[in-house]
């Protein structure tokens, strides 16, 4: 198996603008996770899916953030309009059942001028 | 809500000594799962090992091992034979045994940065 994918691994552009991430699970997975982490805050998660289902997006940080799961295979974290504030790195993570630990994919840098 | 706490920013060793990291959580829960996750220079976040809380015994994984102390809610991790490839960060993670009500996901510590001296 591939592992998560995420794209892209680097992104950098300026404030204002639309920056989409995307994540593949890991085949068979049935709960995804949107994870930010920067120096200062360490580890956040933003939001949660089971079964393509957002359950919970209470560490979503405003209205700025939007995340959807369309089908099984694929995810997308949206931010608009990006702000400086926003540069981290942003880990997609899925597993079958939580008490065994979730799967990382390989993180987005993201970078807002 | 579940606070992890990891005391140590950074840690060194020499190779091939051993070295143990620090992680404290603090819960009202009797039955949860506890991770120690490593994050080298890649930045791929890496399961390195888990324990169940209802189990006494230490879980090891080849010259990983834990010593919880469930009363004392701590959960330190223990590398034996240090190696160069050992260089990470190193998260300690919790997880609730219960779903919903914001308990889903890990709940990591601000990490350990190791490094190895060779």
């Amino acid at each position: 198996d591939a592992g998560v994918i995420q794209s892209p691994r680097h992104e950098v552009t300026e404030m204002g603008q639309e920056v989409t991430l995307r994540c593949k699970p890991i085949s068979g997975h049935n709960s995804l996770f949107w994870y930010r982490q920067t120096m200062m805050r360490g580890l956040e998660l933003l939001i949660y899916f089971n079964n393509n289902v957002p359950i919970d997006d209470s560490g979503m940080p405003e209205d700025r953030f939007s995340a959807k799961m369309p089908n099984a295979s694929f995810s997308t974290l949206k931010i608009q309009p990006s702000e400086p504030r926003d540069s981290a790195v942003y880990f997609c993570a899925s597993t079958l059942d939580q008490v065994w630990g979730l799967y990382f994919g390989p993180g987005t840098r993201l970078t807002v001028t | 809500a579940q606070t992890v706490t990891q005391s140590q920013p950074e840690m060194s060793v020499q190779e091939a000594e051993t070295v143990t990291l620090s992680c404290t959580y603090d819960t009202s829960e009797s039955d949860y799962y506890l991770f120690w996750y490593k994050q080298p220079p890649s930045r791929q976040m890496i399961l390195v090992i888990r324990q169940e809380a209802y189990k006494q015994q230490n879980a090891t994984e080849n010259r990983f091992s834990v010593n919880f102390q469930k009363a004392a809610k701590s959960f330190s991790l223990k590398i034996s034979d240090s190696q160069l490839g050992d260089a990470a960060m190193y998260f300690c993670a919790y997880r609730s045994m219960y779903s919903g009500g914001g308990a889903d996901g890990l709940t990591f510590g601000k990490g350990t940065h190791l490094i190895i001296q060779p």
